[in-house]
Parts: C-alpha cells; sequence; structure tokens
C-alpha cells in the first residue's frame, strides 16, 4: 500500500465549477500535510499547507481529518490557470522528508 | 530573489556511465533535498541534508547513488553504473530550515535519461 494514495484522475470540469481532491495517508504518525501544484513539465510549487482545523486561501480549502487519516482540497469557482496536477504531501518526522502521493490532474475547459 | 538552481537540465548517458547532478540551492537556505520523478508519479524522497551532512538518506534506493555537500550549500547528487530504470526527472529543494512546516522550493529539475 502506498503511503499516500490519491485518484490520479483526469478530473475534466468547466470553468466555473466547483472540484474536490481527496487523499488518504496510511502512517498515523504522519505531522504535517500540504498540497502542492505541479504545472506540466514544470516543478512542484506549495499551493498551501493543511492544518485539523481546515484553512482556505481564496478559493482553495483544505481539510485534514487524522481519525480517518484523510486529507481533501476544494476549489471553487475553476479557473482555467487551475489546470494541473494537484500533488497530496504528507511529513511523517521531525526532519523534512516529504511523501508525495501520485498527484491529481485537473483540467479546466472553457 | 534567484530560487533554485540545477544543472544540467538535461543528461543523456549510456548504460553504465557516471553522472553527476548539481543543485544550487537559494542562498542561505540551511536544508537541501533531492528527490527524483518518474513519469506519472509524484516527487519520490533521496536524501536531504542539513548543513553539510546527511540527515536522512533513507530515500537512495541502493549503493550506486551518492550525495554530498561539502560546504554546506551546493549539492551534487552521483550515479554510478547508470541503469535505464534510474531514468527519470530529479529535482533538488531547499528550505530555510529542515523543520516539518518549513516551506521547500523547487529546482526545474534535471532530466535524466539512460539509454
Amino acid at each position: 500500500r502506498k503511503e499516500v494514495e490519491q485518484d490520479p484522475g483526469p478530473f475534466n470540469v468547466p470553468e466555473g465549477a466547483t472540484v474536490a481532491f481527496n487523499c488518504t495517508y496510511s502512517n498515523s504518525a504522519s505531522q504535517s500535510f500540504f498540497w502542492y501544484r505541479q504545472d506540466c513539465r514544470k516543478e512542484p510549487k506549495l499551493l498551501m499547507s493543511v492544518y485539523s482545523s481546515g484553512n482556505e486561501d481564496g478559493r482553495f480549502t483544505a481539510q485534514l481529518n487524522r481519525a480517518s487519516q484523510y486529507i481533501s482540497l476544494l476549489i471553487r469557482d475553476s479557473k482555467l490557470s487551475d489546470s494541473a496536477t494537484y500533488l497530496c504531501v504528507v511529513n511523517i518526522g521531525q526532519g523534512g522528508k516529504l511523501i508525495f502521493g501520485q498527484g491529481t490532474e485537473l483540467s479546466v475547459k472553457p | 530573489g534567484a530560487g533554485v538552481s540545477q544543472t544540467p537540465s538535461n543528461k543523456v548517458t549510456e548504460k553504465g556511465k557516471y553522472v553527476e547532478l548539481r543543485c544550487d540551492p537559494i542562498s542561505g537556505h540551511t536544508a537541501l533535498y533531492w528527490y527524483r520523478q518518474s513519469l506519472g508519479q509524484g516527487p519520490e524522497f533521496l536524501i536531504y541534508f542539513q548543513g553539510t551532512g546527511a540527515a536522512d538518506d533513507s530515500g537512495l534506493p541502493n549503493d550506486r547513488f551518492f550525495a554530498v555537500r561539502p560546504e554546506g550549500s551546493v549539492s551534487t547528487l552521483k550515479i554510478q553504473r547508470t541503469e535505464r530504470g534510474d531514468s527519470a526527472v530529479y529535482l533538488c529543494a531547499s528550505s530555510f530550515l529542515a523543520g516539518r512546516s518549513d516551506t521547500q522550493y523547487f529546482g526545474p529539475g534535471t532530466r535524466l535519461t539512460v539509454l
């Protein structure tokens, strides 16, 4: 079983749609949680950290359920520029080692 | 300011050859990470440095892979006797500290192709 699992998609949605991505992690000792965004043939970039209380950044909302070991990302009012791969990421230890999911591909169409 | 830079951007080599991949972190960042990413997969952790020392090398797949960071800045990932399965994008990242909440900034990667 992979340590971080995501539905690879692709998710094809029209502009303005709301889309949700889910992710599960297997190690209950996981300490920190993130969503990264990766454009085609580019490097990953941090989209947002995920906190237990849930957090929002503009059109993006991230939630964490530690009991279920489940992380989600909600994107409202999708834009063409949101088209990318979204990577669910966890950090297990005290150091900076990140464990990435496979990524979920999103394609927003006009 | 300047981000993480990696050279070369592309490297094509033959099976059995030796390669070196270089990473220049963001100035002042004490932590440096190496990951590799195969097509259709997320990045896979290889090793990270805190200063000059390797703090965690648990992701190195075997003893053909080695990395150094002798002065606590630039790092080199070295792969001996390359195999076709080593073909991937090798990503370097740096962060100010090595804490679990420190943001990692990634370089553009080196695309390694082993023929």
